[in-house]
């Protein structure tokens, strides 16, 4: 079955550091993938997505690349900062006939002043 | 802006209480879920629902009924809730459209059961 697998956290950074979340999957077929960030006390938010091999998904400074060939999904950003403090999801969604979504376990950013 | 709605942030009820959790989007989705999410466990999936008064259930579903009368309304039930029912409650929805879509999140409610 689908599965996904990230670095365990709590990661924790300082203001302007360089960011990585590491994020593996196992699917059938091709499958779209997904970061959702959590805030505290809040839901989930999509954060960026890649629906095809070699996508590079985008947003708020956050960057994720789709590679088939490592079957990997891992974010990054340049320079964190205290406001990017939050649980992040991985996510898969291979397909079928009803679109159900496979979360990682998630991994909690702190960033510090 | 698109929302999903969910009735109550905190809830706490008694055991043996039977437990109604509402969920409402107004984005004209197929798709509906419910999760729970636990510490060190992530996300687990109770139900979904594709259509109005379908359902299936999800890895968990024990303990736990839905209803979709509705095309925007989702409704967890906890026919009787125990103690190892206390968690955050995430609704979701979702385009039904192809592998591309991204689920909306509701902002969760989180149930005590005492």
């Amino acid at each position: 079955g689908d599965s996904v697998t990230q670095m365990e956290g709590p990661v924790t950074l300082s203001e302007e550091a360089f960011l990585t979340i590491n994020c593996t999957y196992t699917a059938t077929g091709y499958p779209s993938l997904f970061w959702y960030v959590q805030y505290p006390g809040e839901g989930l938010q999509l954060l960026l997505k890649a629906t095809k091999a070699d996508d590079k998904g985008s947003n708020k400074g956050f960057e994720a690349t789709y590679r088939k060939e490592t079957t990997s999904f891992h974010l990054e950003k340049g320079s964190v900062q205290v406001s990017d403090s939050a649980v992040y999801f991985c996510a898969l969604n291979s397909g079928g006939s009803n679109y159900k979504l496979t979360f990682g376990k998630g991994t909690l950013l702190t960033v510090n002043p | 802006d698109v929302k999903v709605t969910q009735s109550s942030r905190y809830l706490v009820k008694r055991t043996g209480e039977k437990v109604f959790l509402e969920c409402v989007q107004d984005m004209d989705h197929e798709n509906m879920f419910w999760y729970r999410q636990d510490p060190g466990l992530g996300l687990r999936l109770i139900y979904f629902s594709y259509d109005v008064k379908m359902k299936e259930k999800g890895d968990i579903p024990e303990g736990y009924s839905v209803s979709r009368e509705k095309k925007e309304r989702f409704s967890l039930i906890l026919e009787s809730a125990s103690t190892n029912q206390t968690s955050m409650y995430l609704c979701a929805s979702s385009l039904f459209v192809g592998t591309g879509t991204g689920y909306t999140f509701g902002s969760g409610t989180r149930l005590t059961v005492v």
